[in-house]
């Protein structure tokens, strides 16, 4: 069974252009997260979405949002790029949404902005 | 207070030995946690998972939960080198939402 796929795999932008990031969840898989990862802030959640519908967002501002598809494929959308926008992208599937079900997690997009 | 707080080390262990990795939190409505790898320039890997309070028993990993105490931790046995690497623990909240909450992580250094 293939993992979560992200791509691209790395990616470099510069200040003020926008991007898109792409998510494959394992299939059968119809929840999918994002999360954000530095090295000062660690791991930090972003949005999830289930069923395309986005059912929780972390503390991030609105130049970040995403969507799902009906195949359950997320895409994340920064727009406006800043300099501390430079990180570790990840997105995470789970079967469903609930307490007892486990993430995995895709390989990630690098992003850096200059 | 972080929600989901873990030392960051390094702990260095020496190879056999057993390695107790340690995370508090914050928030009592945390249901399930959750142990990831991390190895540098990798994604997190998922290795444990425990929901009730007690011990899980996993090769020579056991997470142990003590949910009155808000204290998680992982016990890895006969280290070995390639267990070097960061762990990260996480907490998922009993929203209905999948947000899970990390700590920063702890990195395991194990030398031969």
């Amino acid at each position: 069974k293939a993992g979560v796929t992200q791509t691209p795999r790395y990616l470099i932008k510069t200040r003020g252009q926008q991007v898109t990031l792409s998510c494959s969840p394992i299939s059968g898989h119809r929840s999918v997260s994002w999360y954000q990862q530095t090295p000062g802030q660690g791991l930090q959640f972003l949005f999830e979405y289930f069923s395309e519908t986005q059912r929780n967002k972390g503390n991030f501002p609105g130049r970040f949002s995403g969507r799902q598809f009906s195949n359950s494929r997320s895409e994340m959308n920064v727009s406006t790029l800043e300099l501390g926008d430079s990180a570790l992208y990840l997105c995470a599937s789970s079967l469903v949404p609930g307490i007892n079900e486990k993430l995995f997690f895709g390989s990630g997009t690098q992003l850096s902005v200059l | 207070q972080k929600e989901v707080e873990q030392n960051s080390g390094p702990l260095s262990v020496p190879e056999g030995a057993i390695a107790s990795l340690n995370c508090t939190y914050s928030d009592r409505g945390s249901q399930s946690f959750f142990w990831y790898r991390q190895y540098s320039g990798k994604s997190p890997e998922l290795i444990m998972f425990i929901y009730s309070n007690g011990d899980k028993e996993d090769g020579r990993f056991t997470a142990q939960l003590n949910k009155a105490s808000q204290y998680v931790s992982l016990l890895i046995r006969d280290s070995q080198p390639s267990d070097s690497a960061t762990y990260l623990c996480a907490g998922l909240m009993n929203t209905g939402f999948q947000k899970l909450v990390f700590g920063t992580g702890t990195r395991l250094l194990v030398s031969p």
